[in-house]
């Protein structure tokens, strides 16, 4: 299986703060990746696809980046509704998986 | 717009069959290129993916749950469905249909106990 790690596993930030979460594979995914965003008792919203693809809807303050084996998910000027966990995921091979998340909490 | 639902019990004893069923509305579930998938996560941890389904019927399972699982597709009620047998306690997670890699049902509880 691909191994996805994240980091950091928690990042305090104030509101107006830019932000950068990492995501490294264990082998060349391609830009296989994608990203989420999960709020407590909510399910994931899917936020990036291709690494660097918004989706419908998703502001252009997210922005991702990568290739291979590095990637990074970017969000500027972040707003109170922002704070949550962040997973990237790999579907380059079966099985797909996920980041340990990234809690971002407001400092 | 496109939008997913579970449904199924709540409560699974150990050792038996858990199932559930994802409903689409606002989309057919056969139209070409289309992937479905399931991903659970336990309290508190992570999400697993846990298997998919393309419209032409083509599955993939995370080998770590293959032996137990089944997932299908019913066209006629455009649905699909996931069947995981000899559940445990490890298996009690928040369980998620999903549309790779955009749509997402609300999720659903299945705890197992007896």
């Amino acid at each position: 299986d691909i191994q996805m790690t994240q980091s950091p596993s928690s990042l305090s930030a104030s509101v107006g703060d830019r932000v950068t979460i990492t995501c490294r594979a264990s082998q060349g995914i391609s830009n296989y990746l994608a990203w989420f965003q999960q709020k407590p008792g909510k399910a994931p919203k899917s936020l990036i696809y291709a690494a660097s693809i918004l989706q419908s809807g998703v502001p252009s303050k997210f922005s991702g980046s990568g290739s291979g084996t590095d990637f990074t998910l970017t969000i500027s000027s972040l707003q109170p509704e922002e704070f949550a966990t962040y997973y990237c995921q790999q579907y380059k091979s079966y099985p797909y998986t996920f980041g340990q998340g990234t809690k971002l909490e407001i400092k | 717009q496109l939008q997913l639902q579970e449904s199924g019990p709540g409560l699974v004893k150990p050792s038996e069959t858990l199932s559930l069923t994802c409903t689409v509305s606002g989309g057919s579930i056969s139209s070409s290129s289309q992937y479905w998938g399931w991903i659970r996560q336990p309290p508190g941890k992570g999400l697993e993916w846990i298997g998919g389904i393309y419209y032409s019927g083509s599955t993939y399972y995370n080998p770590s749950l293959k032996s137990r699982l089944t997932i299908s597709l019913d066209t006629s009620k455009n649905q699909f469905s996931l069947k995981l047998s000899s559940v445990t306690a490890a298996d009690t997670a928040v369980y998620y249909c999903v549309r790779w890699v955009d749509y997402w049902g609300q999720g659903t509880l299945v705890t197992v106990s007896s």
